[in-house]
């Protein structure tokens, strides 16, 4: 009963390094989300999937790549660390249906990346 | 960027005590959602508001949607130390699938 996990749960950069935080879920959901959560300002959509093979830019893109490498995988890449995206780092998957249209998120439990 | 709005930004209370959050905003959502994140943890879902007006009750937390559909409370009941949690209220415009996130409420009630 895994629902969506993250790797890895820490990471330290130095300004300028490059590495990709992985998401995995496993029940089946069609949309994907990456978010970042700074103190006072709630969670932020950095990108989305909708479904496998597509992604769209959310409200705080720059500086992150996104691939949907299949129905389950949703990664996000930083090319180049900036202190700036120090964070803690979500991932999301929603269950579509349902009786609220499918806005049901499912969260995992976090990256906390830290860049020096 | 559509911004919700939540007070308080911090909440320290007695076991026992109760307390309102609040989540405002100046658009217009077809949904509200309330989460609570526990430290380490991503947030969970705790119940979604549809109708304007609507009021829900989930044991000790009571969570009404605004009649004009663009704010929302929490009123939590003698509150318990189990109760602490950063809590977030969540919007999703009309005809839209994303959330947008309000600015959230860190409760820690003191045994």
């Amino acid at each position: 009963n895994a629902g969506v996990t993250q790797t890895p749960k820490f990471q330290v950069l130095k300004t300028g390094q490059s590495m990709t935080l992985q998401c995995a879920q496993d029940m089946n959901h069609n949309s994907m989300y990456w978010y970042r959560q700074d103190p006072g300002m709630g969670l932020r959509l950095i990108y989305y999937s909708a479904s496998e093979g597509t992604t769209d830019k959310g409200e705080v893109p720059n500086g992150y790549n996104v691939s949907r490498l299949n129905k389950r995988e949703f990664s996000l890449r930083l090319e180049s660390a900036a202190p700036s995206q120090t964070s803690v780092y979500f991932c999301a998957s929603r269950r579509t249906g349902g009786r609220f249209g499918g806005n049901i998120q499912y969260f995992g439990a976090g990256t906390r990346l830290s860049v020096l | 960027t559509q911004l919700l709005e939540q007070s308080p930004q911090f909440l320290s209370i007695q076991e026992g005590e109760n307390l309102t959050v609040y989540c405002n905003s100046s658009s217009v959502f077809s949904s509200l959602q309330w989460y609570r994140q526990e430290p380490g943890e991503g947030p969970v879902l705790l119940v979604t508001v549809v109708t304007g007006g609507e009021v829900k009750k989930l044991k000790r937390l009571t969570f009404q949607f605004g009649d004009a559909r663009k704010d929302s409370s929490l009123h939590i009941t003698a509150a318990q130390p189990g109760d602490t949690g950063l809590y977030l209220c969540a919007g999703v415009e009309t005809g839209a699938n994303n959330l947008f996130f309000g600015t959230g409420t860190r409760l820690t009630v003191i045994p």
